[in-house]
C-alpha cells in the first residue's frame, strides 16, 4: 500500500542557510513524486516531481529533491533560505497502475528566522 | 491564463442548509478532484473524477456530493452540512496520467455553524 511520511511538522532556518525537507515514501511499484508549496490564503503550487527519468530533480524557485530507491526516500533541499520561502511543504505520492489514488503527506511548515 | 476556480471563498452558514461549491477548470482536464485540508492531517481526498459522467469516493466522502456534467466543472454538494465539515476546501485537476501534477484552487474556507 502507498504511504507518505513526511518526518518534521516544523523546521526553522535561518536566512541564507540550507533548507531540507525529509519525506519518505512505501510504494508497491515505481512512483511518481511531487513536492508542492503552500503559501497563506493559497492553493498548492508545484514545486517539482520525479517520474522514473533523473533521480536528481530541479525545480522552481532554487529547490532540488533527490530520489533515492534504497532508502525510500525524496528530500527536498535548497541551498540558501529566502525569508519568501516560509510556507507549507507537501510531499505526495501515487502509482503509475493506480491512476486514482494519491496520498499527500502531512506538511512541512517551514519557518525562516531572519 | 490557465487556472482552477472555486467559489466561493468563504463561506460561513448555518447546520442543514444546503450549500455548493463550485469549481471550474480551463486546462480540459479529465481528471478533477476535492479535498478538504484541515490542521494536523494535510489533504484528504473527498471525491474525484477521472472524466464526464465518472466519478469515485475518495478517503472522506461521508456528507458529500459530487457530479461532474460537464469536463470543465466538478461542483461539491453538502447536503445537509454539520459543524465537522468545518474546513479549507481544495478542488484541483489534471491531465490523466499519474505523473501529471495537479492544479490547484485557491480554495474555499467553510465554516458551519
Amino acid at each position: 500500500a502507498q504511504s507518505v511520511t513526511q518526518l518534521d511538522s516544523h523546521v526553522s532556518v535561518s536566512e541564507g542557510t540550507p533548507v531540507l525537507l525529509r519525506c519518505n515514501y512505501s510504494s508497491s511499484y515505481s512512483p511518481s513524486l511531487f513536492w508542492y508549496v503552500q503559501h497563506p490564503n493559497k492553493g498548492l503550487q508545484l514545486l517539482l516531481k520525479y517520474t522514473s527519468a533523473a533521480t536528481l530533480v530541479k525545480g522552481i524557485n532554487g529547490f532540488e529533491a533527490e530520489f533515492k530507491k534504497s532508502e525510500t526516500s525524496f528530500h527536498l533541499t535548497k541551498p540558501s533560505a529566502h525569508m519568501s520561502d516560509a510556507a507549507e511543504y507537501f510531499c505526495v505520492v501515487s502509482d503509475w497502475n493506480r491512476d486514482d489514488k494519491i496520498i499527500f503527506g502531512k506538511g512541512t511548515r517551514l519557518h525562516i528566522l531572519p | 491564463e490557465a487556472q482552477v476556480t472555486q467559489n466561493p471563498r468563504y463561506l460561513i452558514t448555518v447546520t442543514g442548509k444546503k450549500l455548493t461549491v463550485t469549481c471550474s477548470q480551463n486546462m480540459n482536464h479529465e481528471y478533477m478532484s476535492w479535498y478538504r485540508q484541515d490542521p494536523g492531517l494535510g489533504l484528504r481526498q473527498i471525491y474525484y473524477s477521472m472524466n464526464v459522467e465518472v466519478t469515485d469516493k475518495g478517503d472522506v466522502p461521508e456528507g458529500y456530493k459530487v457530479s461532474r456534467k460537464e469536463k470543465r466543472n466538478f461542483p461539491l454538494i453538502l447536503e445537509s452540512p454539520s459543524p465537522n465539515q468545518t474546513s479549507l476546501y481544495f478542488c484541483a485537476s489534471r491531465l490523466q496520467g499519474n505523473n501529471q501534477p495537479q492544479h490547484f484552487g485557491d480554495g474555499t474556507r467553510l465554516s458551519i455553524l
